[in-house]
């Protein structure tokens, strides 16, 4: 079975300065990843995805997430936080053989200060 | 276009009411799902529609009744519900459910069971 840890349950960063959150998965084969955003009380927003390919992955608002097979993770960047990044990140895995069920990790509260 | 509309945004009921939770896509999408969110927690999986046929049901309790009425539309029935159902309830779709595709979520609705 798969799992997806976020080590950090909170980080707070600055505004400007650089921001990483850390997933770690764990599945057998090759996996599907994604990260999403959520803002308080809102639905999640996708913010980038991998599949295969280039190991670097860009997504939106200036988000960039990287896939280390040999670590086992696919940790999310940002060179320069706004204040409007404050929000809880999720990392998940999905599975080809599990019927498209997606697993969360636990989640990174980030907050950013002025 | 890759929005998921639900209503209401949100809903107080009591434990011997009878509600129902809304979704509905117009991306063409043939898979849709429901999720639970309790605060500080990352989402999880009830139900899984694919080509309008359930296809999992992570033994949800039967006072939560799924529907499936068209390719476009998602319901949660709710019957019956317990003080600890409050939560923030979330529906996805994805492009059909096989394999690992990207799923979209619509905003949420905040269901408080008193």
């Amino acid at each position: 079975a798969q799992s997806v840890t976020q080590p950090d349950i909170h980080i707070t960063v600055s505004e400007g300065a650089s921001l990483e959150l850390r997933c770690n998965y764990s599945y057998g084969a090759t996996p599907y990843l994604f990260w999403y955003v959520q803002s308080p009380g809102q639905g999640l927003q996708l913010l980038l995805k991998y599949f295969s390919g280039d190991t670097l992955v860009q997504g939106i608002k200036g988000f960039e997430a990287e896939f280390k097979r040999s670590q086992s993770s696919f940790n999310l960047r940002k060179p320069s936080v706004h204040w409007s990044d404050a929000a809880e990140y999720f990392c998940a895995v999905g599975a080809r053989a599990a019927g498209n069920k997606l697993t969360f990790g636990g989640g990174t509260r980030v907050l950013v200060k002025p | 276009d890759t929005e998921v509309t639900q209503t209401p945004k949100h809903l107080v009921m009591g434990m011997t009411n009878k509600k129902s939770l809304k979704c509905e896509q117009h991306m063409g999408h043939r898979a849709m799902y429901w999720y639970k969110q309790k605060a500080k927690k990352p989402p999880e999986l009830m139900f899984v529609y694919s080509y309008e046929k359930l296809s999992i049901n992570e033994s949800v309790p039967s006072r939560f009744s799924p529907e499936c009425p068209n390719s476009s539309l998602l319901n949660l029935h709710l019957h019956a519900l317990q003080p600890e159902d409050s939560a923030l309830y979330l529906c996805a779709s994805s492009q059909d459910g096989v394999g690992t595709d990207t799923q979209y979520f619509g905003p949420g609705t905040r269901l408080t069971v008193l």
